[in-house]
């Protein structure tokens, strides 16, 4: 079974400060993403990696960076956390895939962070 | 770069069969994911398309046409526990993100 777990479920912060959201994953993939999810907008893709230590930009990744130095885990961190950072993240993991096969480009998620940010 | 269409909110009743719309643009199409997300919780894998046609799995179908820009999901003999989130998402050629869509949230009454 695949199992991504993120480091909280519910997290409260005040504006400003340095947050870190944990990823890991046990399957060996290669592919690790961070989304958040706002209603009305769904799932927006912030970093994602291919690689350790190779990281690309998503679709809004503003105010964020991400490092992974291990292949299973992967970290989004908020430098300065806002209000408008207040969301629900979603981290996934997939194979690195070049195949048609479903197998190779499935996204397996974790069960999500809800950040609030005071 | 993409845009993803499908609609909002439907309504179904239970026993019944519902199809649920997603039409697209993009270049370098790659395949098509279906991913259902219930209330408070994480989505999870249905479907990914790659060739034209009707792909099923058991009460789900996918269906995709690509030069139409057109996918569908079809839900057989409704259950209640149907009730959540649907997202269709791209994934383009030569890369490994993929985008969603905005969801079409599903709710299926007696």
């Amino acid at each position: 079974d695949v199992k991504v777990t993120q480091s909280s479920r519910y997290l409260v912060k005040r504006t400003g400060e340095k947050v870190f959201l944990e990823c890991v994953q046990d399957m060996d993939h290669e592919n690790m993403f961070w989304y958040r999810q706002d209603p009305g907008l769904g799932l927006r893709l912030i970093y994602f990696s291919y690689d350790v230590k190779m990281k690309e930009k998503g679709d809004i990744p503003e105010g964020y960076s991400v490092s992974r130095e291990k292949k299973e885990r992967f970290s989004l961190i908020l430098e300065s956390a806002s209000t408008n950072q207040t969301s629900m993240y979603l981290c996934a993991s997939s194979l690195f895939g070049t195949s048609g096969r479903a197998r190779y480009n499935e996204q397996f998620f974790g069960p999500g962070t809800r950040l609030t940010v005071l | 770069g993409q845009n993803i269409d499908q609609p909002t909110e439907m309504t179904a009743t239970e026993g019944a069969i519902v199809q649920i719309n997603c039409t697209y643009q993009t270049s370098g199409f790659n395949g098509l994911f279906w991913y259902q997300q219930h209330a408070g919780e994480a989505p999870t894998f249905l479907s990914y398309n790659v060739l034209d046609g009707l792909e099923e799995k058991g009460r789900f179908s996918s269906f995709l046409s690509r030069s139409k820009g057109y996918s569908y999901l079809l839900l057989k003999e409704l259950q209640m526990k149907d009730s959540a989130s649907y997202l269709c998402a791209l994934k383009r050629g030569g890369y490994q993100k993929v985008t969603f869509g905005t969801g079409t949230k599903l709710q299926v009454i007696p």
